[in-house]
């Protein structure tokens, strides 16, 4: 299956400053990536769908100008979290799907802003 | 709307058997996912069901009956690593994903 890496694994920033998080497919041209939110006790829900050589698609309730999804190659999307505030803190997951029978995490990043 | 409903946790002892039961509404049907989540993890794939009955791998298996879009994974003798949260995910017709809450598991020694 597919290998996805995820970095940073955890990250503490400041609130009003921006932290961007990588994913990276290292054997697998994902042309698709998925981007998630996890909240404690709550479970995976769907940000973005992160699309190579064109613009991120955005779920409902997302702000696209808060949320900056970059998905310039086959194997890296980055996913930049502007101006953020203590509300953001949650834990970030990206997934690449390959095809309809499964699909692979990153290691999922945890942001705390302070 | 779309909906998987699957318990919120479940306790049970070490060795023993447990299902853990999803039951969903989705706008079409294109297969049922299960995943396990350790607490700060991401999840990992457990099975994935697309046709009507059981799948069995090793410890676990998942039943799947799609005319009363139901599943369950059952988990057989159980260890402490088990202990885990369990989630239920369905692609729809559109092959999104939907997931469930999961389903907090607790292993007694």
């Amino acid at each position: 299956g597919a290998v996805v890496s995820q970095h940073p694994s955890w990250v503490i920033c400041k609130s009003g400053t921006s932290v961007k998080i990588e994913c990276r497919s290292l054997d697998f041209q994902a042309t698709t990536m998925f981007w998630y939110r996890q909240f404690p006790k709550q479970s995976l829900m769907l940000m973005a769908t992160s699309n190579e050589g064109s613009k991120a698609t955005y779920e409902q309730g997302v702000e696209k100008d808060k949320f900056l999804i970059n998905h310039a190659s086959l194997t890296l999307s980055t996913l930049t979290v502007t101006s953020a505030h203590p509300e953001d803190s949650s834990f970030y997951i990206c997934s690449v799907p390959t095809g309809n029978t499964e699909a692979f995490f990153g290691q999922g990043t945890r942001l705390t802003v302070v | 709307g779309q909906n998987i409903d699957q318990p919120t946790e479940m306790t049970a002892t070490e060795g023993a058997i447990v299902q853990i039961n999803c039951t969903y509404q989705t706008s079409g049907f294109n297969g049922l996912f299960w995943y396990q989540q350790h607490a700060g993890e991401a999840p990992t794939f457990l099975s994935y069901n697309v046709l009507d009955g059981l799948e069995e791998k090793g410890r676990f298996s998942s039943f799947l009956s799609r005319s009363k879009g139901y599943s369950y994974l059952l988990l057989k003798e159980l260890q402490m690593k088990d202990s885990a949260s369990y989630l239920c995910a369905v692609t729809d017709s559109n092959y999104q994903l939907i997931w469930g809450a999961g389903t907090k598991l607790i292993i007694k020694p």
